[in-house]
C-alpha cells in the first residue's frame, strides 16, 4: 500500500526568503503526486500536481515541486514567499485505482 | 461549474447521538471520497465510491459509521452513535474517473464536528 511522508511539521520562514516543504513517498505500482494547500477554515485546493514525462511541475503562484523517482520525493519549493502563502501544506499519492493518501501535513508559518 | 456542495458546515452534539452529513459532488464525477481530517493531522480516508459501489471501505468503522451514494450521485455519511474522538472535519471530494490519467479530487469546504 502506497503512504506518504511529511517530516516537517512546520516550516517557519521570512516573507522573501526560499522555502522547501519536504515529501516522501512509497509505492510499489507507479503513483501519481499532489500537493494541496489549505487555508484556514477552508477546503483542500490542488496546488500543483505531477504529469508523467516532466519531473518539475508549476503552480501558478510561483510553488513547483520536482519529481524524483530514485529517491521517492515530491519535495515542494518557492524562492520568495510572500505572508498569504501561510497555511497548510499536504502532499498526496494516488495510484491508477485512485486511492489517495494524505501526508500529515506541514504547516507554512510566513512572518515579516 | 459549481464545485462540491456540503452540508451542514458546522454541527455540535453530544455523544452517543447521531448525526449525518451531506454531500453533492462535481456534476459527471464517478468517484466521490469521505476523508476525516482531525485537528493537526492529514485526511484519512473513510470511504471511496465508484457510481454507486464502494470501492475501499477499509478504514471505516463500520460499528458506527455508514456511508451510502444511492444513484451514484450525492451521498450520505452518518455517525451513530458518536464518541468524543469523532470530532474533527468531515471532507468530502469527487474526481473524474480514469485509471489512467492524473485527474485531481476537487474538495468540499467539509463538515466541522464537535462532539461533546
Amino acid at each position: 500500500a502506497q503512504s506518504v511522508t511529511q517530516l516537517d511539521s512546520q516550516v517557519p520562514v521570512f516573507e522573501e526568503a526560499p522555502v522547501e516543504l519536504r515529501c516522501n513517498y512509497s509505492s510499489s505500482v507507479s503513483v501519481y503526486l499532489f500537493w494541496y494547500v489549505q487555508y484556514p477554515n477552508q477546503g483542500l485546493q490542488l496546488l500543483l500536481k505531477y504529469l508523467s514525462g516532466s519531473t518539475l511541475v508549476e503552480s501558478i503562484n510561483g510553488f513547483e515541486a520536482e519529481f524524483n523517482k530514485s529517491q521517492t520525493s515530491f519535495h515542494l519549493r518557492k524562492p520568495s514567499v510572500h505572508i498569504s502563502d501561510t497555511a497548510e501544506y499536504f502532499c498526496a499519492v494516488r495510484t491508477g485505482f485512485q486511492k489517495l493518501v494524505f501526508g500529515t501535513g506541514t504547516r507554512l508559518l510566513v512572518s515579516p | 461549474e459549481a464545485g462540491v456542495a456540503q452540508s451542514p458546515r458546522y454541527k455540535i452534539i453530544e455523544k452517543r447521538q447521531s448525526v449525518a452529513f451531506w454531500c453533492n459532488p462535481i456534476s459527471g464525477h464517478a468517484t466521490l471520497y469521505w476523508y476525516q481530517q482531525i485537528l493537526g493531522q492529514g485526511p484519512k480516508l473513510l470511504i471511496q465510491f465508484q457510481n454507486n459501489g464502494v470501492v475501499d471501505d477499509s478504514q471505516l468503522p463500520k460499528d458506527r459509521f455508514s456511508a451510502e451514494r444511492l444513484k451514484g450521485v450525492d451521498s450520505t455519511l452518518k455517525i451513530q452513535p458518536a464518541k468524543l474522538e469523532d470530532s474533527a472535519v468531515y471532507l468530502c471530494a469527487s474526481s473524474l474517473y480514469s485509471r489512467d490519467k492524473n485527474t485531481e479530487a476537487f474538495f468540499g469546504q467539509g463538515t466541522r464536528l464537535t462532539v461533546v
